[in-house]
């Protein structure tokens, strides 16, 4: 699987917009991106995941560049509860067989 | 509401014991998976099941144990066999139709040696 690189930490304002880079260079054309956040203490939780377009639900958008280098999650309205580790995943589309594979991921902080 | 339930939440094991943690789902997800979390750490995968009565090791599978005999549950044991069992424990399902959904999470289990 492709590596991924994420900042350590990042603080953002609440009513603001989040927007978390991932940088994932050596992605392959069959690798999706997924994120995923993980509140202390609890499952990770799965956001959204995208291959080449962008994509947007009810929680957040996923912001792809053309050459698939890199990508942006974006909280369009940050909040205290979305004060999170996020992280950023790359899997081939490969079906069940294929794990996920976290890294030390951004530390989000939301402040009032 | 549909999800994945992991029970106990947290979960104490003396030396020399094995400990069963329970997951079930009622997504009718196909793929169950079982992940190990230590502290600031990444998530290690221990076993996968694809489908009933069949499952396959992950990266850590030493000294843990699983069954698939139902769609809807996939138990893990840590044995004794484990030496260092002390770990958030995560479970995960996914549907088996297309290749890229994604896996959904439980709440995890905490164990803790005593």
């Amino acid at each position: 699987d492709a590596k991924t690189t994420q900042p350590t930490s990042m603080d953002c304002a609440e009513g603001r917009a989040a927007n978390l880079p991932c940088n994932h260079s050596t992605i392959s054309g069959n690798e999706y991106v997924y994120w995923y956040r993980q509140i202390h203490s609890q499952g990770p939780q799965y956001i959204i995941h995208g291959l080449k377009n962008n994509e947007t639900n009810e929680m957040a958008s996923l912001i792809i560049t053309e050459d698939r280098k890199s990508s942006t999650l974006i909280l369009p309205h940050a909040t205290l509860r979305d004060t999170a580790v996020y992280y950023c995943i790359v899997r081939p589309n490969t079906g069940t067989a294929s794990k996920l594979t976290f890294g030390t991921g951004t530390r989000l902080q939301v402040t009032l | 509401d549909g999800g994945i339930t992991q029970s106990p939440k947290y979960l104490f094991r003396k030396e020399g014991q094995n400990v069963t943690l329970s997951c079930e789902q009622n997504l009718n997800h196909d793929a169950m998976y079982w992940y190990r979390q230590d502290p600031g750490q990444g998530l290690r995968l221990i076993y996968y099941s694809q489908i009933v009565n069949d499952f396959q090791k992950g990266d850590i599978a030493e000294g843990y144990s699983v069954s698939r005999e139902k769609k809807e549950s996939f138990p893990l044991t840590v044995t004794s066999a484990q030496k260092n069992p002390t770990a958030f424990y995560l479970c995960a399902s996914r549907t088996g139709t297309g290749g890229y959904q994604p896996q959904h999470f439980g709440d995890g289990t905490r164990l803790s040696i005593l």
